[in-house]
């Protein structure tokens, strides 16, 4: 089974601090994603990374970078959380080329103070 | 021209019912709509999925019905089991990009 890893379920941090959020998959998936997501808004894409060291801005990359230093992890950055960027923020993977499906984390809980 | 938008946000049903959430999409280049179903605590998980170019499609209890001319779908959930109460999200997205376009999501709650 694929499996995507979230570093933490739940995270409080403060206003301005530099937040990091780790996402490792263990399917060697060349796609990887950071989506948010807010009641009645679903799920919107930050950012995805098609493979090592490349990444794209999704609907949302305001406030956020990312890193993929190795194929197996992509790390979300918040520069200077704010409270607008509480929220669940969930990781994906996908393989490149093949089934369209999207394997998930369990999500990070995210609020900032 | 990237919108996909989901109703009802809330259902209710009864155990047994027949539960029906409905997607439509605005984007005539998405060639697959999967949809995906989320416990609370958990991340989405594929449920059940399909392409354009056949009209329904069923595994066990739950079945996508495509109109390719309305740029509709929907996922109807029979004989639904409390176990089925969750949320659930559909979406689309094309052959060859990365991109998943999310409706905003269905929470329901299946009565006992």
């Amino acid at each position: 089974d694929v499996k995507v890893t979230q570093s933490s379920r739940y995270l409080v941090k403060r206003t301005g601090e530099k937040v990091f959020l780790e996402c490792v998959q263990d399917m060697d998936h060349e796609n990887m994603f950071w989506y948010r997501q807010d009641p009645g808004l679903g799920l919107r894409l930050i950012y995805f990374s098609y493979d090592v060291k490349m990444k794209e801005k999704g609907d949302i990359p305001e406030g956020y970078s990312v890193s993929r230093e190795k194929k197996e992890r992509f790390s979300l950055i918040l520069e200077s959380a704010s409270t607008n960027q509480t929220s669940m923020y969930l990781c994906a993977s996908r393989l490149a080329g093949g089934a369209p499906e999207a394997f998930f984390g369990q999500g990070t809980r995210l609020t900032v103070v | 021209q990237q919108q996909v938008k989901q109703s009802p946000q809330s259902l209710i049903v009864q155990k047994g019912g027949i539960s029906i959430i409905n997607c439509a999409y605005e984007n005539t280049a998405f060639d697959y709509f999967p949809w995906y179903q989320q416990f609370p605590g958990k991340g989405p998980a594929l449920l059940i999925a399909i392409r354009p170019d056949v009209s329904e499609k069923k595994e066990g209890r739950f079945t996508i019905s495509f109109n390719k001319s309305a740029k509709q779908f929907s996922l109807h959930i029979m004989d639904s089991q409390p176990g089925d109460s969750a949320t659930y999200f559909c979406a689309g997205t094309t052959s060859g990009t990365y991109k998943y376009i999310f409706g905003t999501g269905t929470r329901l709650k299946v009565l006992a």
